[in-house]
C-alpha cells in the first residue's frame, strides 16, 4: 500500500510564482491534512479538511489556499510565494472518529528564493 | 506562547539502557496525547498514544506516561536500540479530532552500540 503520497518531492520557487503541492491517500481515510516543519520547529497546521466537501484553517493558513478534490485527494496552493514559506510541506491523513492517529506523506521541501 | 514544549532538543543514550523523553503542555483542554517518530527524508510515524483517563500506556518497549496535575507526559523505551534513534515529536489534541494536533519542537534521540 502506498499510504500517503505526495508530489513534487522537492521544488524551488522564486518569490511571487505559484505552485500547487498535490497528495493523496489510498486509505479511505475521511479526514486530511497539510502541516508545514520549519527547521529546528514542530510541525503547524495549515489547513485541513475533515471530510470531503469541507475545509477549515488551521495555525498558520496565511498565504495558502486548498482544495479538496475528492476523498483521496487533498491538494495546497502557494498563489504568490514568499521566502518565508521556505519549508518542509507534510500532508496527512487520519479515519474519522475518536483517537485516530495521522498517517503522512515523506514531504515536499520547497525552498522559495 | 508555546502550548506544547520539549525542553531536551536532543538525548543520547546507549544500546540496552532507558531513554527517557518528556513534554509538557499549557492546554486544560488537551485530552489526548501522541508521540510520532521521525526518520530524515521520510514523513513522522505514530508511535503510541494516550487518552487524559489513563495514566500509563504501554506498547512493547514503549511506555507513556501521563501526570495531568503537571501537564506532563514522558516517553520511556526499554530497551534502546540504534534504530530507535530518530527525532520524537509529542502533539496534543481534543480526542475528538487527534488530527488537529499541536506538535512539541521535537527530540532527536541517538542510541550508541
Amino acid at each position: 500500500n502506498a499510504g500517503v503520497t505526495q508530489t513534487p518531492k522537492f521544488q524551488v520557487l522564486k518569490t511571487g510564482q505559484s505552485m500547487t503541492l498535490q497528495c493523496a491517500q489510498d486509505m479511505n481515510h475521511n479526514s486530511m491534512y497539510w502541516y508545514r516543519q520549519d527547521p529546528g520547529m514542530g510541525l503547524r497546521l495549515i489547513y485541513y479538511s475533515a471530510s470531503e466537501g469541507t475545509t477549515d484553517k488551521g495555525e498558520v493558513p496565511n498565504g495558502y489556499n486548498v482544495s479538496r478534490l475528492n476523498k483521496r485527494e487533498f491538494s495546497l496552493r502557494l498563489e504568490s510565494a514568499a521566502p518565508s514559506q521556505t519549508s518542509v510541506y507534510f500532508c496527512a491523513s487520519s479515519a474519522q472518529g475518536l483517537s485516530s492517529p495521522l498517517h503522512f506523506g515523506n514531504g515536499t521541501r520547497l525552498t522559495v528564493t | 506562547d508555546q502550548q506544547v514544549k520539549q525542553n531536551s532538543p536532543s538525548l543520547s543514550v546507549q544500546e540496552g539502557r532507558i531513554s527517557i523523553l518528556n513534554c509538557d503542555y499549557t492546554n486544560s483542554m488537551f485530552d489526548y496525547f501522541l508521540w510520532y517518530k521521525k526518520y530524515p527524508a521520510e514523513g513522522p510515524t505514530f508511535l503510541i498514544s494516550i487518552s487524559s483517563i489513563k495514566d500509563k500506556n504501554e506498547d512493547g518497549r514503549f511506555t507513556v506516561f501521563l501526570n495531568k496535575s503537571a501537564k506532563h507526559l514522558s516517553l520511556h523505551i526499554v530497551p534502546s536500540q540504534p534504530g530507535d534513534s530518530a527525532v520524537y515529536f509529542c502533539a496534543a489534541s481534543a480526542r475528538t479530532n487527534a488530527g488537529k494536533s499541536t506538535f512539541g519542537d521535537g527530540t532527536t534521540l541517538t542510541v550508541k552500540p
